[in-house]
């Protein structure tokens, strides 16, 4: 069965700090990787995916992701950030033979300080 | 940008209760999807729903529980006689295709039995 595992619960960085966020799955096959950001108050939304391709991937609000696959990690990373970063972190793996669900692992809680 | 919205935002209810939760999924979006997250935990899959069935369950989603897709447009989640444990924020999403695309999420409905 496919599982995710996310190493860091909470992380506190000052402003400018970089970020580096860890994220493993089980699974061995094809796999389509995800993260998504919750805001304070707010839904899930889609930072960025692999599917195939560049396993560096850039998303949104300068973060990007790079898929390992020897590692079976696909650790999320921001240069720098900032106050507004503050959110929960969620790695999603989906993939394998007759399912269409996503895991999720259990989330990273990033709290940037001013 | 088209956005999957859900009703009610929170909901209050005594254990025993029957409670519907309804969703609007994105409308050119195929596949649909319930998630749950108790306070503090991760993100569950509870099912996937896919031309008019249930294509994927987890083994939370028991008798209890069922989806539907009434009228096109809605797709909701009932549970028939909650608990206390089914207190959670429960998040519907929607994608176009099936693993390959990335999951479109509602802002939740945070439902508290009593």
């Amino acid at each position: 069965a496919q599982s995710v595992s996310q190493h860091n619960h909470h992380v506190i960085l000052s402003e400018a700090a970089s970020l580096e966020l860890g994220c493993n799955y089980s699974y061995g096959g094809t796999v389509n990787l995800f993260w998504y950001v919750q805001y304070p108050g707010q839904h899930l939304q889609l930072l960025l995916k692999y599917f195939s391709g560049d396993p560096l991937v850039k998303g949104i609000k300068g973060f990007e992701a790079e898929f390992i696959k020897s590692k079976f990690s696909f650790n999320l990373r921001k240069p720098s950030v900032q106050w507004s970063d503050t959110a929960e972190y969620f790695c999603a793996v989906a993939g394998g033979s007759g399912t269409y669900k996503y895991i999720f692992g259990t989330g990273t809680r990033l709290k940037v300080l001013a | 940008e088209p956005e999957v919205t859900q009703t009610p935002s929170h909901q209050v209810t005594q254990m025993g209760q029957e409670v519907i939760l309804r969703c609007v999924p994105i409308s050119n979006h195929l596949y649909f999807y319930w998630y749950r997250q108790i306070l503090g935990q991760k993100v569950e899959f509870l099912v996937s729903f896919y031309n008019n069935e249930i294509s994927e369950k987890s083994e939370i989603f028991d008798d209890q529980f069922s989806v539907e897709r009434p009228d096109g447009s809605n797709f909701t989640l009932k549970i028939r006689s909650t608990k206390l444990e089914d207190s959670a924020m429960y998040f519907c999403a929607s994608s176009v295709g099936g693993v390959n695309s990335p999951l479109h999420f509602g802002n939740g409905t945070r439902l508290t039995v009593t």
